[in-house]
């Protein structure tokens, strides 16, 4: 039973434009969320996280948005450039919390940003 | 600042055999994680490793076992392997068990069973 859903396994975007990546969730009690983006022969990286006590969390070109209520979070690139190409993951920490290393992870969603 | 690194960086294997794949963590971590990241799918967390000792684990068998040194270091070791083990095998370091945005990940052995 998958706990954390990217159900769109690939976005294509024109550069400048926005791209918007969506992550459903089935535990109301996740309360930290977290997005990580993949080059290929690359580990993941951090990119954003958010807490549910917040609704948008915002840094440079990346937002995210939790909308507690739907179990659904979002990030919006805006604009989008070529080098935002990546898998973009969306992630949660088991216990719901930030207190805990083992995050759960979702499918990703390939992003091609067109030139 | 070397970050965190894994080798080797690919592996092929047949059924039944034995593999070993090694982490070091980034300078200064002490906590290091493993995950399973089969193709079209999200990485998934093996287990975690800290002061040498296995503190937290994930849904996998007992074929599945790793090892932390006193240099923080890590080994993921995996018996008789099974064609669905064939994956991209992530390490993650981090300053202590409890960080998740201060996650730092390898590049990934990429492990295929024939």
């Amino acid at each position: 039973d998958q706990q954390v859903k990217q159900n769109s396994p690939s976005l294509s975007v024109q550069e400048g434009r926005i791209s918007i990546l969506n992550c459903d969730y089935t535990n109301s009690m996740f309360d930290y969320f977290l997005w990580y983006k993949k080059y290929p022969a690359e580990g993941p990286t951090f990119l954003i996280s958010i807490s549910s006590i917040k609704d948008k969390n915002e840094d440079g070109r990346f937002t995210v948005f939790l909308n507690k209520s739907a179990k659904h979070l979002s990030l919006h690139i805006v604009p989008s450039q070529p080098g935002d190409s990546a898998v973009y993951f969306c992630a949660v920490p088991d216990s719901g919390s930030s207190n805990t290393g083992k995050l759960i992870f979702g499918q990703g969603t390939t992003l091609q940003v067109k030139p | 600042d070397a970050g965190v690194t894994q080798s080797p960086t690919h592996l092929i294997k047949t059924r039944g055999q034995q593999v070993t794949l090694r982490c070091s963590p980034k300078s200064g971590h002490d906590t290091v994680s493993w995950y399973q990241q089969a193709l079209g799918q999200g990485p998934q967390f093996i287990f975690q490793y800290y002061e040498e000792e296995e503190r937290q684990r994930g849904n996998f068998p007992d074929r599945f076992s790793g090892h932390q040194f006193p240099n923080y270091s890590s080994e993921l070791n995996v018996n008789a392997l099974l064609l669905g083990d064939s994956a991209l095998y992530l390490c993650a370091s981090s300053l202590d068990p409890a960080s998740t945005d201060t996650q730092y990940f390898g590049p990934g052995t990429r492990l295929t069973v024939l």
